[in-house]
């Protein structure tokens, strides 16, 4: 089983709202990493949970706010977003932290930020 | 500033052609990962690319990766109409997973 599973698939809020984006994986993966990946482009990575520690963020606004509650579950805090945030968020996870391992991507949850 | 460039940016072809795409990469990665993204849809990973000479093939697919040259090439055999969808380069800079994609190629294959 290789799968991470994201909820929502789609999100709408508005600039005042709070929501999260929610990722799991039950593969035993100890690194999980957030990305974002506008219309067209490549996906860029956010941030990075190795042993449920954030060891990258890189220079994400305040805006965003990751959390990892264990070694299964991923979190993305969203508050008071703006109009550019709007964007496909897609989570990975890897076996090990800092090794040759595949990262494996959920589906990715659409947000859309009015 | 690290840049991770894909020629072409798109690319359609007729079924039955065969077409390579490029990925050049402007710092040392001791890795490359090809991924596959259908519209709408997560990342698919294809291939890790772990040294320098390496290939790897899977079905239509076949990918090398050049160290020195910072240069990888995905080429396709025999183009189906299943192989549509946009290819991403990645490479690894700092060693620690943190993948840096290169800008994709959008590839069309025509019956």
């Amino acid at each position: 089983d290789t799968e991470v599973t994201q909820t929502p698939k789609h999100l709408v809020m508005g600039m005042t709202n709070k929501k999260s984006l929610k990722c799991e994986q039950h593969m035993g993966h100890r690194a999980m990493y957030w990305y974002k990946q506008k219309a067209k482009k490549p996906p860029e990575l956010m941030f990075v949970y190795s042993y449920e520690k954030l060891s990258i963020n890189e220079s994400v606004p305040s805006r965003f706010s990751p959390e990892c509650p264990n070694s299964s579950l991923l979190n993305l805090h969203l508050h008071a977003l703006q109009p550019e945030d709007s964007a496909l968020y897609l989570c990975a996870s890897s076996q090990d932290p800092g090794t040759k391992n595949i990262q494996y991507f959920g589906a990715g949850t659409r947000l859309s930020v009015l | 500033e690290l840049k991770v460039e894909q020629n072409p940016l798109f690319l359609s072809m007729q079924e039955g052609k065969n077409y390579t795409i490029y990925c050049n990469y402007s710092t040392t990665s001791d890795r490359l990962y090809w991924y596959r993204q259908d519209p709408g849809k997560s990342l698919e990973s294809l291939f890790v690319l772990l040294s320098n000479g390496a290939v790897k093939q899977e079905g239509r697919l076949m990918a090398s990766l050049d160290t020195k040259a910072r240069l990888s090439t995905l080429h396709i055999t025999a183009a189906v109409h299943d192989l549509s969808a946009t290819y991403f380069c990645a490479v690894d800079p700092t060693g620690a997973n943190n993948l840096f994609f290169g800008t994709g190629t959008r590839l069309t294959v025509i019956p």
